[in-house]
């Protein structure tokens, strides 16, 4: 069975300029997460989705960052513009759905590893 | 807010040594627990879980945890470590009216010598 997808896996752009990353979840699960883990820190979730619908998003930096599921599959998350702060790891997880089995596990995927200069 | 401590933040150790690794919570309501591993260069992976029961967990490639209430802790355990051991371990807590979102430590890194 595949894994979280994510690309791309490394992205160096200059700061002010837009970047995006994307997630493909393992197929059947309904909830997608993503997170952001800066240097020497565990992930912190920005925004959690169920099915297309964004139901935890009071992480995500709204000025700047933007997140969409279209399908209730896929997901892009984007930066515009970005900032030298952005630099960090944005990691992709999925999981079955809460109420599913009531012990749901989160499966990660590999990160895009962002490197603002 | 809640939070996850990990005390160690480097742990350097033989092979064969045994392993312990700390994880403190700061929430008095009811809690779901997790360790994640993440070997160099690989995904984070899930190690074990506890969401209820005997409070003494099994997880994979022969790691425990044990979940003490009174001691707000989920402590990760493995009796004889091995070189492949070496890596980034995560403790993370999800409470339980709130099961899909995971509150992470800071991870402890593990460094294991032939």
């Amino acid at each position: 069975e595949a894994g979280v997808v994510q690309s791309p896996r490394y992205k160096i752009i200059e700061k002010k300029q837009p970047v995006a990353f994307w997630c493909n979840p393992i197929s059947g699960h309904n909830t997608l997460y993503w997170y952001l883990q800066n240097l020497g820190q565990g992930p912190e979730l920005l925004i959690r989705y169920e099915n297309e619908e964004a139901v935890d998003d009071s992480q995500l930096p709204k000025d700047r960052f933007s997140a969409e599921r279209l399908k209730g599959v896929d997901s892009t998350l984007k930066i515009q513009p970005a900032e030298l702060g952005d630099s960090a790891v944005y990691l992709c997880a999925s999981s079955l759905g809460v109420g599913q089995t009531g012990e749901e596990t989160q499966y990660f995927g590999p990160g895009t590893r962002l490197l603002v200069l | 807010a809640q939070s996850v401590s990990q005390h160690n933040h480097h742990v350097i150790l033989s092979e064969a040594a045994s392993l312990e690794l700390g994880c403190n919570y700061s929430y008095g309501g009811t809690v779901n627990l997790f360790w994640y591993v993440q070997y160099p260069g690989q995904h984070l992976q899930l190690l074990l879980k506890y969401f209820s029961g005997d409070p003494l967990v099994k997880g994979i490639k022969g790691f425990e945890a044990e979940f003490i209430k009174s001691k707000f802790s989920f402590n990760l355990r493995k009796p004889s470590v091995q070189w492949s051991d070496t890596a980034e371990y995560f403790c993370a807590v999800s409470l339980s009216y709130n099961t899909d979102k995971l509150i992470f430590g800071t991870g402890t890194r593990l460094q294991v010598f032939p």
